[in-house]
């Protein structure tokens, strides 16, 4: 079946350190990949996608990259801030036969500390 | 509407109640999909709509749960007798028929059941 794996958190890091949050997904097909993020007290917002493989998805500083080989979308920043605390989702969708279902990550949670 | 939106934000039931929850999608947006986020968990799918067509209700728990679209716009989902195991957050996301299948999430609404 179609299934996401995201590293289990919570994430502590301090501000201005390096991001990488691991996923990787089971699929029939040809599916796309995404990264929600959802602040407290808020929805899941998209933050990135890429469609096919080779392609990286980037917004606000993170990137991701769709590696078919690996069947891995890690999630990666440079530099986070505080501002960046939040859960990751990782998700994919387009599975074979699946039409427009979205398969989630469990999240990460990730704190930014000062 | 700028983004989808749900109501009410929070419901609290008690065992055995009715309860409706209610969505608006972005304006045009053809499909419309639920899901159920249990706490610290990724949101599962429920159902899909394409227009007032119910294509996919597959996720649907039991037997309990009734969504409806009937003019192709807003969606109720229905949860009959509820059980404490329907605590959760219920999401609801739209679509166009674009095809470039990012899903936009409306802020949720939590149930919690007595």
């Amino acid at each position: 079946g179609n299934s996401v794996t995201q590293m289990e958190g919570p994430v502590t890091l301090s501000e201005e350190a390096f991001l990488t949050i691991n996923c990787t997904y089971t699929a029939t097909g040809y599916p796309s990949l995404f990264w929600y993020v959802q602040y407290p007290g808020e929805g899941l917002q998209l933050l990135l996608k890429a469609t096919k493989a080779d392609d990286k998805g980037s917004n606000k500083g993170f990137e991701a990259t769709y590696r078919k080989e690996t069947t891995s979308f890690h999630l990666e920043k440079g530099s986070v801030q505080v501002s960046d605390s939040a859960v990751y989702f990782c998700a994919l969708t387009g599975a074979l036969n699946t039409g427009n279902q979205f398969y989630f990550g469990t999240g990460t949670s990730l704190t930014v500390i000062p | 509407g700028a983004g989808v939106s749900q109501s009410p934000r929070y419901k609290v039931a008690k065992r055995g109640q009715d309860v409706a929850l209610r969505c608006d999608p972005i304006s045009g947006h053809v499909s419309l999909f639920w899901y159920q986020q249990a706490l610290g968990q990724g949101p599962e799918f429920l159902t899909y709509f394409q227009n007032e067509a119910q294509l996919d209700k597959s996720g649907l728990p039991s037997d309990r749960f009734f969504a409806e679209r009937p003019e192709g716009s807003v969606s109720t989902l229905k949860i009959q007798r509820t059980q404490q195991e329907d605590s959760a957050v219920y999401l609801c996301a739209s679509i166009t028929s674009s095809g470039s299948g990012t899903q936009y999430f409306g802020p949720g609404t939590r149930l919690l059941v007595l």
